[in-house]
């Protein structure tokens, strides 16, 4: 069974501090894994993806994630942390030849303090 | 830039009534989603939608659910007989390739309300 687990259900960070987001998965096939976030009132959207290239990627607003496999983890960070990145943030667990079943985590909500 | 858009943005309904939540996808999107969030759950699968069929269904989507893309450019869920448990957001998504790999456009959202 695939599934999806983000620890901590809320984290909070000093503007300029570091983020970092902590996303595990479980899954018996190789996945494709997603970052979306989901500012208030907003729909969902893609921050990054990996798809068994380059095991760091690099997403919008200055965002990346790490694939590790032997950790299966895929943790979002970035160096600084801005006010506007305050919102809620979904790692996302695909398949190839799954027809948009995709698996989301909990969630995080990110509160970034002044 | 290109979106998915959603209506209507909250509906609040008696239960036992029919709902019928619409979406418009991006225009050059062959794959359609809808998934749903119930209040302090995760964000669940409910259906996918290619070629005018339904590809994928979760355990969710029962005969109560109903799809269509009724004039090629809507793509519309309905629920026949609302329960209050059907009480969620609701989001549409679309995209240009096959969802597991690919990314998805998701709308703000249908917030239902079943009382």
């Amino acid at each position: 069974a695939q599934s999806v687990t983000q620890l901590g259900s809320h984290v909070s960070v000093s503007e300029g501090t570091p983020v970092l987001l902590r996303c595990n998965y479980s899954s018996s096939y190789s996945p494709s894994l997603f970052w979306y976030v989901q500012h208030p009132n907003k729909g969902l959207q893609l921050l990054l993806k990996y798809t068994s290239a380059a095991t760091l990627v690099k997403g919008i607003n200055g965002f990346e994630a790490e694939f590790k496999k032997s950790e299966t983890s895929f943790h979002l960070t970035k160096p600084s942390a801005h006010m506007s990145d305050a919102a809620e943030y979904f790692c996302v667990v695909g398949f190839s030849g799954n027809t948009g079943k995709l698996i989301f985590g909990q969630g995080t909500t990110l509160q970034v303090k002044p | 830039e290109p979106e998915v858009t959603q209506t209507p943005s909250h509906q609040v309904t008696q239960m036992g009534q029919e709902v019928i939540l619409r979406c418009v996808p991006i225009s050059n999107h062959l794959y359609f989603y809808w998934y749903r969030q119930i209040l302090g759950q995760k964000v669940e699968f409910l259906v996918s939608f290619y070629n005018n069929e339904i590809s994928e269904k979760s355990e969710i989507f029962d005969d109560q659910f109903s799809v269509e893309r009724p004039d090629g450019s809507n793509f519309t869920l309905k629920i026949r007989s609302t329960k209050l448990e059907d009480s969620a957001m609701y989001f549409c998504a679309s995209s240009v390739t096959e969802g597991g790999t690919g990314e998805l456009f998701f709308g703000e959202g249908s917030r239902l309300t079943v009382l």
